[in-house]
C-alpha cells in the first residue's frame, strides 16, 4: 500500500478554515484516499473519501492534486469540537482487500479559541 | 441505521487473569469486523478480522484470541493477560462490498496491574 506522510501537529483558530495536508506520492491508479478522526479516547470516525475528484459532505471537503500525488482534507469553519488527531489512509478500493486499512499516527490538529 | 457496542468502557485487570471483551452490530447482515488495539501515543494496530462467522484471520502473533460465534457478534480473548497487552482496544465493522469505510466503537481501555 502507498505510505502517507502527514504533519505531526497543527493549530487552527476556532471560526476559520482548518487544511490538513497529506502526502501520498506512491499512490496508485485503483487507490482511494481516505480520511479519519480520532477525538480523544474515542474511536476513530470516517470523514471522507475520494479518487481522484475532489469531494464534500457535510463534514469536510477533500481536494486531490491532478496528479494524485498530495491531498488536502479543508474543515471550513474549525469548531473547538474539531480538535482531534487526522488519519489519511491511502487503500484500493476493493473488497477483496479492504480489511487491512494501514495506520500512521496522523496529524493532531489544535482547534483554538 | 447501523450501531455498533462495545463494553466494556474501561477495565483494570490483574496479569495472569482472563479476558472477555464482546463486540455486537445492529443495523446489518455479514459485516466485516475488525478488533484494532491503540498503545498510547502509538496508531491502531489490526489485531484480528473476520469476514463471517467462526471465520478468524490474525494479523499478529500475540497473547489474544478472536471468537465470532454469531453473523454480528466478535469477541476477543485471553486466557492470561501479560502488562503488555494493555492498551486501548477498538472493535469495527465495514460492509463486505462497500470498500475500506470503517465504523469504529467506542472502544475499551484495559489496564493490567
Amino acid at each position: 500500500d502507498a505510505k502517507t506522510t502527514q504533519p505531526t501537529s497543527m493549530d487552527c483558530a476556532e471560526g476559520r478554515a482548518a487544511n490538513l495536508p497529506c502526502n501520498h506520492s506512491t499512490i496508485s491508479g485503483n487507490e482511494y484516499v481516505y480520511w479519519y478522526r480520532q477525538i480523544h479516547s474515542q474511536g476513530p470516525q470516517y470523514i471522507i473519501h475520494g479518487l481522484k475528484n475532489n469531494e464534500t459532505n457535510e463534514m469536510a471537503s477533500l481536494i486531490i492534486t491532478e496528479d494524485r500525488k498530495s491531498s488536502t482534507l479543508i474543515l471550513p469553519h474549525a469548531t473547538l469540537r474539531d480538535t482531534a488527531v487526522y488519519y489519511c489512509i491511502v487503500r484500493p478500493y476493493n473488497a477483496g482487500n479492504n480489511r487491512k486499512l494501514i495506520w500512521g499516527l496522523g496529524t493532531s490538529l489544535a482547534v483554538n479559541p | 441505521s447501523q450501531t455498533i457496542h462495545q463494553w466494556p468502557a474501561t477495565l483494570v485487570q490483574p496479569v495472569g487473569s482472563p479476558l472477555s471483551l464482546e463486540c455486537t452490530v445492529e443495523g446489518t447482515s455479514n459485516p466485516n469486523l475488525y478488533w484494532y488495539r491503540q498503545a498510547a501515543g502509538r496508531g491502531l494496530q489490526l489485531l484480528f478480522y473476520s469476514v463471517g462467522i467462526g471465520q478468524i484471520s490474525s494479523e499478529v502473533p500475540q497473547n489474544l484470541s478472536a471468537s465470532r460465534p454469531q453473523d454480528r457478534q466478535f469477541i476477543l480473548s485471553s486466557k492470561k493477560l501479560l502488562l503488555s497487552d494493555s492498551g486501548f482496544y477498538l472493535c469495527a465493522w465495514s460492509d463486505s462490498g462497500q470498500g475500506n469505510q470503517q465504523h469504529f466503537g467506542d472502544g475499551t481501555r484495559l489496564s493490567i496491574l
